[in-house]
């Protein structure tokens, strides 16, 4: 069962646009929410991540966005770069002390010259 | 600081064969995970470990195994591989505290033929 919905599964952005990614998740104890970022050939690492207690947040050209009557949750990367070409996923987690992240299915960004 | 160290890089087996995949970290982290990456599938929670002995199932444990020794290492094993235990794994680790932010190994790329 997929609990974190996560589209476009592609996305192709001229240098300079705003790229955007969605996710919808099902679970109502969820309070945490992270975006990850993987370049080729490595292993996901921590972009920017939210809490439910704010609507946005916002690190430098990334900017998520929380909608929590929607259940939803997007990433906006303005001024979009080639360098952040990558795949990014989002990710969900409920509650405190050790509980397990909820990985969406991913989007393969790439920010055109 | 090496961060998370993941060993072999790739991997080619025949079905049938056992390997194991080594992780270390050096970060003095309490949790740890083994996800498998697979296109349009995400990252999907193998085993993981709240810490030193200790081992539990994650979403898709079956036909793995794992071990955790000692703090720094977190092994997985294949005792028979299958075609369908193709894919990508990464290790990851985190603190015992929160646990907000998991750090990912490099990946080790596995073909089973």
């Amino acid at each position: 069962q997929q609990q974190v919905k996560q589209s476009p599964q592609s996305l192709i952005v001229q240098k300079g646009g705003i790229s955007i990614i969605n996710c919808a998740y099902e679970n109502t104890a969820f309070d945490y929410f992270p975006w990850y970022q993987q370049f080729p050939g490595k292993g996901p690492a921590l972009l920017i991540a939210i809490r439910p207690d704010v609507s946005e947040k916002k690190e430098g050209r990334f900017t998520i966005s929380f909608n929590k009557s929607a259940k939803q949750f997007s990433l906006h990367i303005m001024d979009s770069q080639p360098g952040d070409s990558a795949t990014y996923f989002c990710a969900a987690r409920a509650g405190t002390g050790f509980q397990k992240l909820v990985f969406g299915t991913g989007t393969r960004l790439l920010v055109s010259p | 600081n090496a961060g998370v160290t993941q060993t072999p890089k790739f991997r080619v087996l025949k079905t049938g064969q056992s390997m194991t995949l080594l992780c270390a970290q050096d970060m003095n982290h309490e949790y740890m995970y083994w996800y498998r990456q697979d296109p349009g599938m995400g990252l999907r929670l193998i085993h993981y470990s709240v810490g030193e002995g200790t081992t539990a199932k994650g979403e898709v444990p079956d036909g793995y195994n794992v071990s955790r020794l000692k703090k720094q290492n977190f092994l997985l094993g294949l005792e028979s591989a299958a075609p369908s235990q193709t894919s990508v794994y990464f290790c990851a680790s985190s603190y015992r505290e929160g646990a907000d932010t998991q750090y990912f190994g490099p990946g080790t790329r596995l073909t089973v033929l």
